[in-house]
C-alpha cells in the first residue's frame, strides 16, 4: 500500500531551467510533507516543507507547492543547477509517522 | 552547525549475530528514529522513540530489533540474530517537534553474510 507516490523515478532537466517532481498521497490525515535531496551514500537532507494549511512554501530557489484536493504536492527548483542532481523524496507525516515515497532521481546537466 | 551522527560507518557481519548500530542525535532534540534503506528500494521508517520509549514503530519493527537510549546523548539500534535480508542502510534521525522536520545522519551499512 503506497501512501506517498513519486510516479517519475527519474528526471532529467537543462541547468538553469525549472524542475519540478511531483508527489502524491492517498491518506487524507498527513498533514504536514516534506521534500528531502539525498546524495549516495549519505543521509537524506531537509529541503522545505509545507503544512496543510497552506498552499505555497518558498525558500530560495526551492518552492513546494501543496493541492490538498487532489492530493498532490510539487517542488519546483528554479533555476537548477548541476549540484541539484540528487535523488528527490518526498515524505508526509500524520504527526506520528513519517512515510517516505520511493524518490525520483534529478540529473540536472550543464 | 549541529549534526546527527552515526557510527560505525559500515558493519559486516555473520548471520546470526548480533549487531548495535549507534547514533547521537542532535543534542536538544526530542523525538529520535531509526529508519532503512535497503539498496535501491525506498527509505522505509522503523521506529520512532520519545521521552524513553517507542512511541511508533513499522511492521518491520519486529521482536528482532530493539532500541534504547542507555545515556543523554546515544541511540542505538539493536538487531538480534541478523539476517540475510537485514543488509541495508541504517539512518538515525531526531527532531525537536514531532512530526516536524528530521535531521538525518549519515547512515550505518550493514551487511550481513
Amino acid at each position: 500500500d503506497q501512501q506517498v507516490k513519486q510516479n517519475s523515478p527519474s528526471l532529467s532537466v537543462q541547468e538553469g531551467r525549472i524542475s519540478i517532481l511531483n508527489c502524491d498521497y492517498t491518506n487524507s490525515m498527513f498533514d504536514y510533507f516534506l521534500w528531502y535531496k539525498k546524495y549516495p551514500a549519505e543521509g537524506p537532507t531537509f529541503l522545505i516543507s509545507i503544512s496543510s494549511i497552506k498552499d505555497k512554501n518558498e525558500d530560495g530557489r526551492f518552492t513546494v507547492f501543496l493541492n490538498k484536493s487532489a492530493k498532490h504536492l510539487s517542488l519546483h527548483i528554479v533555476p537548477s543547477q548541476p549540484g541539484d542532481s540528487a535523488v528527490y523524496f518526498c515524505a508526509a507525516s500524520d504527526g506520528q509517522n513519517f512515510v517516505f515515497g520511493p524518490g525520483t532521481r534529478l540529473s540536472v546537466l550543464p | 552547525e549541529p549534526e546527527v551522527t552515526q557510527t560505525p560507518s559500515h558493519q559486516v557481519t555473520q548471520m546470526g549475530q548480533e549487531v548495535i548500530l549507534r547514533c547521537v542525535p542532535i543534542s536538544n532534540h526530542l523525538y529520535f528514529y531509526w529508519y532503512r534503506q535497503i539498496l535501491g528500494q525506498k527509505v522505509e521508517f522503523l521506529v520512532s522513540f520519545y521521552n524513553n520509549e517507542i512511541s511508533e514503530k513499522s511492521e518491520i519493527f519486529d521482536d528482532q530489533f530493539s532500541v534504547e537510549r542507555p545515556d543523554g546523548s546515544n541511540f542505538t539500534l539493536k538487531i538480534r540474530s541478523t539476517k540475510l535480508e537485514d543488509s541495508a542502510m541504517y539512518f538515525c534521525a531526531s527532531s525537536g517537534n514531532r512530526g516536524h522536520e528530521q535531521y538525518f545522519g549519515p547512515g550505518t551499512r550493514l551487511t550481513v553474510t
